[in-house]
């Protein structure tokens, strides 16, 4: 079946535009996450959404960054006034429901954010 | 100490030989465990889960030690695609920054093989 998917899979913007990232989980998967990882740095935990839970949002850098979620469907990540530091790959990574599976997240292939 | 560590590395190990690598995490009450594969510029991808009684697949071994509070990855035979970097991931409690029930990964350990 359909992986997880991210549009687009690149970008690239001047600083203080605002952005919207894009991600399509697992068709099933009731939980989804969003990492950032930088250049030659580890995963970044940013935000993470569970069914109709109220998201965990203790990642996030700052408040220039939110989410949504549609039901147990697409999210998006906005990054408003997007700074240099901001550029970095963001992947989304999809989980099935945890009372049926264990905790192994699928990701998507990310998208690779460029600020100049 | 931080939540998950790995050596960084690099790796390098010429083709054929073996080559294993431990990851350590800190919270005691942590439950699954995973190795994740990443090759330069893509996403990771679960390579393996890690099982209190150690598990097998192919020429890659996976063990637990939960007296020490790690886990390790063996490779034999090694391959010139087996480069690439190796994530751990550790599963997180509430609020321990990996969201619910998430996973908390390591910065990798990046392999190299050389022919």
């Amino acid at each position: 079946g359909a992986g997880v998917s991210q549009s687009p899979s690149n970008k690239v913007t001047e600083k203080g535009k605002d952005v919207e990232l894009r991600c399509d989980p697992i068709s099933g998967h009731t939980a989804l996450y969003w990492y950032r990882q930088r250049l030659g740095q580890g995963l970044e935990f940013l935000i993470y959404f569970q069914g109709n839970s109220a998201p965990d949002k203790s990642g996030l850098p700052s408040d220039r960054f939110s989410a949504e979620r549609t039901g147990e469907s697409v999210s998006t990540l906005t990054i408003q006034r997007t700074q240099q530091e901001d550029s970095a790959v963001y992947l989304c990574a999809s989980r099935p429901d945890p009372d049926f599976a264990p905790h192994e997240q699928y990701f998507g292939p990310g998208t690779r954010l460029t600020v100049t | 100490r931080k939540e998950v560590e790995q050596d960084p590395g690099p790796f390098n190990v010429p083709e054929g030989a073996t080559v294993a690598f431990n990851c350590t995490y800190s919270n005691s009450a942590s439950q699954s465990f995973f190795w994740y594969r990443q090759d330069c510029r893509k996403e990771p991808k679960l390579l393996m889960s890690v099982y209190s009684s150690g598990n097998e697949d192919g020429r890659f071994t996976a063990q637990l030690n939960r007296a020490s509070q790690y886990i390790s990855l063996l490779i034999r035979d090694s391959k010139l695609s087996d480069s690439a970097t190796y994530l751990c991931a550790v599963n997180s409690r509430k609020g321990g920054g990996g969201g619910a029930d998430g996973l908390t990964f390591g910065k990798g350990t990046h392999l190299i093989i050389q022919p």
